[in-house]
């Protein structure tokens, strides 16, 4: 099967513009997961999809928002960019009964 | 919520040496403890889990142990070789479809 993909892999914006991340998850897999990497923070939950619905949120602000399609893609939507926003942002699927978490490249955002 | 501690946020060894990454977690229902590997500009991959009916699981040079009573889980690596180093993450979950939370990981260091 063909791995996660995200697309950009890299992406430079202005402080208050917007930018929308995509994830194509691993074929079968319904449940899409969004995260934030930072050197020190580690890896924070932003939210997950599943079936077109948000299931879990992690504690981002509104500006980070997301949807998924009926094939199960996901995008991110981050508004308002701020420099602290400057991050990887890896998505992750997964699928019944264990949810281990198979991980894209990540999109490399940078925010000047 | 969950909240898991790793430690040591660095390690560095020897090549040949063993490594040992220690994780607590404070949510007593959670039951899926998963290990990733990061290697430097790649995504972070599973690389071993354990659930908690289960005390310890070997592959190859890789361990993990969990003691659900004192709320800690393991990774233990043995004859460590350069292509260990990367960051590592331990991760808790309740399993099912309740999203994992990570530690903050350790960056692992073998020097040849």
């Amino acid at each position: 099967k063909a791995g996660v993909t995200q697309t950009p892999r890299y992406l430079i914006k202005t402080r208050g513009q917007q930018v929308t991340l995509s994830c194509s998850p691993i074929s079968g897999h319904r449940s899409v997961s969004w995260y934030q990497q930072t050197p020190g923070q580690g890896l924070q939950f932003l939210f997950e999809y599943f079936s077109e619905t948000q299931r879990n949120k992690g504690n981002f602000p509104g500006r980070f928002s997301g949807r998924q399609f009926s094939n199960s893609r996901s995008e991110m939507n981050v508004s308002t960019l701020e420099l602290g926003d400057s991050a990887l942002y890896l998505c992750a699927s997964s699928s019944p009964p264990n949810y281990e978490q198979y991980f894209g490249p990540g999109t490399r955002l940078t925010v000047t | 919520g969950e909240n898991v501690e790793q430690h040591p946020s660095t390690l560095s060894v020897q090549e040949g040496d063993s490594a040992v990454i220690k994780c607590t977690y404070s949510d007593s229902a959670s039951n899926y403890f998963p290990w990733y590997k990061q290697e430097l500009g790649k995504r972070p991959q599973l690389i071993i889990d354990i659930r908690s009916n289960v005390g310890e699981k070997k592959d190859q040079r890789i361990a993990v142990t969990l003691n659900k009573t004192a709320k800690h889980f393991s990774l233990h690596i043995t004859e460590t070789q350069p292509e260990d180093s990367a960051v590592y993450f331990c991760a808790a979950s309740k399993g099912g479809s309740y999203i994992p939370t990570f530690g903050r990981g350790t960056s692992l260091i073998v020097h040849p």
